[in-house]
């Protein structure tokens, strides 16, 4: 099993939906996780920290569920900018190495 | 001014040849990482470092290898590339307080 899996997408929505992405982890012992924004050919860029159960940012709602080992991504009001490939991170217990999720990508459209 | 800069930004070499990228960062973190990534999917770490006397092989080190040359500064060498090494490299940095990565713009090197 991966440590970190993500359904690839994409996820085809109009301006204005709520869309949600989920990732699953292994490590039961990961205290921290992350998502972050990559546009094509770009770098990865932070979006959301998740440190307890959850963390909330403008248009953006991540949620942590430990029991059943995922967190999700919520997006309000889809803008065309929030078009981009997202990537869950989980390190694991000792932070020696970050597992990123192979992305989901998300097409916004007029 | 960017935190962490790479360089080159893109590069074109041949087989066999020996390339280096180069990483530095201003923001003062301890951990450094080398990632490399390919169309569709996932980032793939080479080489970590916590400090300059710290080198750790990450899931895909082989026919690379890595210098800490200071707190600030990570190295990436191909000793001798081969085209399946032709992909987009990241560099990243990561403080010990709140564990953010943090990415330079990235390499895209093209063996040909």
């Amino acid at each position: 099993r991966k440590e970190v899996e993500q359904d690839p997408g994409p996820f085809n929505v109009p301006e204005g939906a709520t869309v949600a992405f989920n990732c699953t982890y292994s490590n039961s012992a990961s205290q921290s996780f992350f998502w972050y924004r990559q546009d094509c050919r770009k770098e990865p860029k932070l979006l959301m920290s998740v440190y307890s159960s959850g963390n909330e940012d403008g248009r953006f709602t991540a949620q942590l569920n430990r029991a059943s080992q995922y967190i999700s991504l919520l997006i309000r009001d889809s803008k065309l900018s929030d078009s981009a490939t997202y990537l869950c991170v989980v390190p694991p217990g000792n932070f020696n190495k970050f597992y990123f999720g192979s992305g989901t990508k998300l097409n916004v459209k007029p | 001014d960017a935190d962490v800069t790479q360089t080159p930004r893109n590069r074109i070499t041949k087989t066999g040849k020996r390339i280096m990228l180069e990483c530095s960062q201003t923001k003062g973190h301890d951990r450094m990482y080398w990632y490399r990534q390919d169309p569709g999917l996932g980032l793939r770490l080479i080489y970590y470092s916590f400090d300059v006397k710290d080198i750790n092989k990450g899931e895909i080190s082989d026919g690379y290898s890595v210098s800490r040359q200071a707190q600030a500064k990570f190295s990436l060498s191909l000793e001798s590339a081969i085209p399946n090494q032709t992909a987009l490299y990241f560099c990243a940095v990561a403080g010990t307080d709140r564990n953010e990565q943090f990415f330079g713009p990235g390499t895209r090197l093209t063996v040909l």
